[in-house]
């Protein structure tokens, strides 16, 4: 079964312009989690959404970031503009109900 | 709140020693879950297991342990005869219950580098 699929595996970009993350949830799964991994804050849940619905957004840290699910294959992290600070890895994960997380490999995103 | 503290940074081992990787948590709920996982040079994050509050059996899966103590709030992670594929961080994490919302909120700790050396 192939797992969670992230792309791209990494993003240089320039400050102020727009980023868009991808992920495709594994098969099944009704549960989708973005989360960000960074030297000072470690691995911090931004937002997850239930059968395509997002339910808790409180960790996503500013208006200028957003996240949709479309449907139940296929999610996008969108940063615009985006900053130096954003610069981090970002994983996407995917789990049933009451299970634990698959996680993606990650994208890593660099902000000059 | 909630608190995962993974003490040690980075731990360099020799191949074959026994290595333990602590994990204390911080929670008022009397229901919860543990978790751990693993981090490769890859990238992902591998699930290990997962334990609720209920249990406190230790569990032995291979080369891999658990001694889940709550009187301590601790939930050690030890690798028997540990081998170079070992090498990885290691993140323990915290849940509430899933309750209405039907899933696990993870709470990660800061994570432990292992390395194990040839």
């Amino acid at each position: 079964d192939a797992g969670v699929i992230q792309s791209p595996r990494h993003e240089v970009t320039e400050m102020g312009q727009e980023v868009t993350l991808r992920c495709k949830p594994i098969s099944g799964h009704d549960y989708l989690f973005w989360y960000r991994q960074t030297m000072m804050r470690g691995l911090e849940l931004l937002i997850y959404f239930n059968n395509n619905v997002p339910i808790d957004d409180s960790g996503m840290p500013e208006d200028r970031f957003s996240a949709k699910m479309p449907n139940a294959s296929f999610s996008t992290l969108k940063i615009q503009p985006s900053e130096p600070r954003d610069s981090a890895v970002y994983f996407c994960a995917s789990s049933l109900a009451d299970s634990e997380a698959f996680f993606g490999q990650g994208t890593r995103l660099t902000v000059v | 709140a909630q608190k995962v503290t993974q003490a040690q940074t980075e731990i360099s081992v020799v191949e074959k020693e026994d290595v333990t990787l602590d994990c204390v948590y911080e929670t008022r709920d009397t229901t919860y879950y543990l978790f751990w996982y693993k981090q490769p040079p890859s990238g992902e994050l591998v699930f290990l297991i997962r334990r609720n509050s209920f249990d406190e059996q230790n569990e032995i899966s291979g080369r891999y342990s658990w001694n889940f103590q709550k009187s301590t709030s601790s939930f050690n992670f030890t690798i028997t005869a540990s081998q170079v594929v070992d090498s990885a961080v290691y993140f323990c994490a915290l849940s509430d219950s899933p309750g209405t919302s039907g899933t696990y909120k993870y709470i990660f700790g800061t994570g432990t580098r292992l390395k194990v050396l040839a």
